[in-house]
């Protein structure tokens, strides 16, 4: 049984470009979240997928966008990358409707903005 | 913003003896969840412990929640050398679906 996967595992972009990350939940998981990871600090809440539509939203500006497809699987968009936007993006996947259940993570996208 | 706060921030001990980290959060929640990551990687889901429990246990994992005072704390008896990693509290409350996080605790297991 696989489990959460992203790709690409990393990426270097410029001040200014736009990037997708993706992922794939983990078998039979309907519901995927978004996190930001700087250095040293804990995950920041980005935004949660479910049923293919944005259900919340952490406090992250419209940069940050996202997708799910039928499949559950996700993409994060963050257009006019910022040197602030290094960081880990780690995906999560879950069950029932995500709310307080356990998380299961990818290994996560390393984004540095140059 | 980041609802938990670990302490202490790092902690080095020997192999075999135990490990206990505290996390306190401000608001009302549904359960509390501690996670642990390797090296900036992934997060592995430890334990869930709601807000009607007080105590949870996992293998060498014990877990406390006093919601008066806001506050747990992980224990991790007879330490391995494989525990070294970094341990980070989220809660969820019922009034909406994301986990906030605290900084996290580093841990270090010396052989």
């Amino acid at each position: 049984d696989a489990g959460v996967t992203q790709s690409p595992t990393h990426l270097i972009k410029t001040r200014g470009q736009q990037v997708t990350l993706r992922c794939s939940p983990k078998s039979g998981h309907d519901t995927v979240s978004w996190y930001q990871q700087a250095l040293g600090q804990g995950p920041q809440f980005i935004f949660q997928y479910y049923e293919e539509e944005e259900r919340q939203r952490g406090n992250f500006p419209d940069r940050f966008s996202g997708h799910q497809f039928p499949n559950y699987s996700s993409e994060l968009n963050v257009n006019a990358l910022l040197l602030g936007d290094s960081a880990l993006y780690l995906c999560a996947s879950s069950l029932v409707q995500g709310r307080g259940y356990e998380q299961y993570f990818g290994p996560g996208t390393r984004l540095t903005v140059t | 913003s980041q609802q938990g706060e670990e302490d202490p921030q790092a902690l080095s001990i020997q192999e075999g003896e135990n490990a206990t980290m505290n996390c306190s959060y401000k608001t009302s929640i549904n359960n509390l969840q501690w996670y642990r990551q390797n090296s900036g990687r992934g997060l592995v889901h430890l334990i869930l412990i709601r807000s009607n429990e007080r105590e949870k246990h996992s293998g060498r994992l014990r877990v406390t929640l006093d919601t008066s005072k806001k506050s747990s704390s992980l224990l991790i008896t007879a330490s391995r050398a494989a525990d070294t990693a970094s341990y980070f509290c989220a809660t969820s409350a019922d009034s909406n679906y994301q986990l906030i996080w605290g900084a996290g605790t580093k841990l270090i297991i010396k052989p």
